[in-house]
């Protein structure tokens, strides 16, 4: 069965970065997208960034820009996001998710995470 | 970019009612890129419908979606223990994504 499976929790100090990885199983790693979002606790869900580990291509939440990184390792089928210059409110649980795009048979275009990884949680504490 | 707001934040309600659910868009959102998901407390979220309306692989018929434009509502018919969680709506346009608040299902 398709699979996400996220690297442990990570405590980080100010200024620090943190890289999360997303091993990927059950399923042809290079036929879907992987998109990062994060949860602070008690808050809301947020989208950070997407990759394309079929070529690398990239597209990250303006929020990000500049301080997140997105790759993919097509020979371990592992997704990987480095987050920089870490804040205090950077603390959250991060998520990956498979992100499905298809056309149905009338030309109808579909996006949706249908698979997610179960979270990695950093913090940011000095 | 597209904002989403969700009400009520919080729907107190008893096993066997039903919930309704809302999710309105500060604009225009097509139909095939609104999306529904669950997340039980402690838990990664869980889709149960994209496309509006289309109910996702396992997700029991109790569940429906429906909605265009700025309004969509996710409808649970009659409310089993284990659907009392919070809910998420979620478009995806202009190559972004974005979700709304969160309402949460609890027991009254």
């Amino acid at each position: 069965q398709v699979q996400l499976v996220q690297s442990g929790a990570e405590v980080k100090k100010p200024g620090a970065s943190v890289k999360v990885s997303c091993k990927t199983s059950g399923y042809t790693f290079t036929s879907f997208g992987i998109s990062w979002v994060r949860q602070a606790p008690g808050q809301g869900l947020e989208w950070m960034g997407w990759i394309s580990p079929y070529n690398g291509n990239t597209n990250y939440a303006q929020t990000y820009q500049g301080r997140v990184t997105m790759t993919a390792d097509t020979s371990t089928n592992t997704a990987y996001m480095e987050l920089r210059s870490l804040r205090s409110d950077d603390t959250a649980v991060y998520y990956c998710a498979r992100e499905e795009d298809y056309y149905d048979s009338g030309g109808l275009n579909y996006y949706y995470m249908d698979v997610w990884g179960k979270g990695t949680t950093v913090t940011v504490s000095s | 970019e597209i904002v989403l707001t969700q009400s009520p934040g919080t729907l107190s309600l008893s096993p066997g009612e039903r919930a309704t659910l809302s999710c309105r868009a500060s604009q225009s959102v097509s139909s095939s890129y609104l999306v529904w998901y669950q997340q039980r407390p402690g838990q990664a979220p869980r889709l149960l419908i994209y496309g509006a309306s289309t109910r996702a692989t396992g997700i029991p018929d109790r569940f429906s979606g429906s909605g265009s434009g700025t309004d969509f509502t996710l409808t649970i018919s009659r409310l089993e223990p284990e659907d009392f969680a919070v809910y998420f709506c979620q478009q995806y346009g202009r190559s972004s994504y974005s979700f709304g608040q969160g309402t949460k299902l609890e027991f009254k």
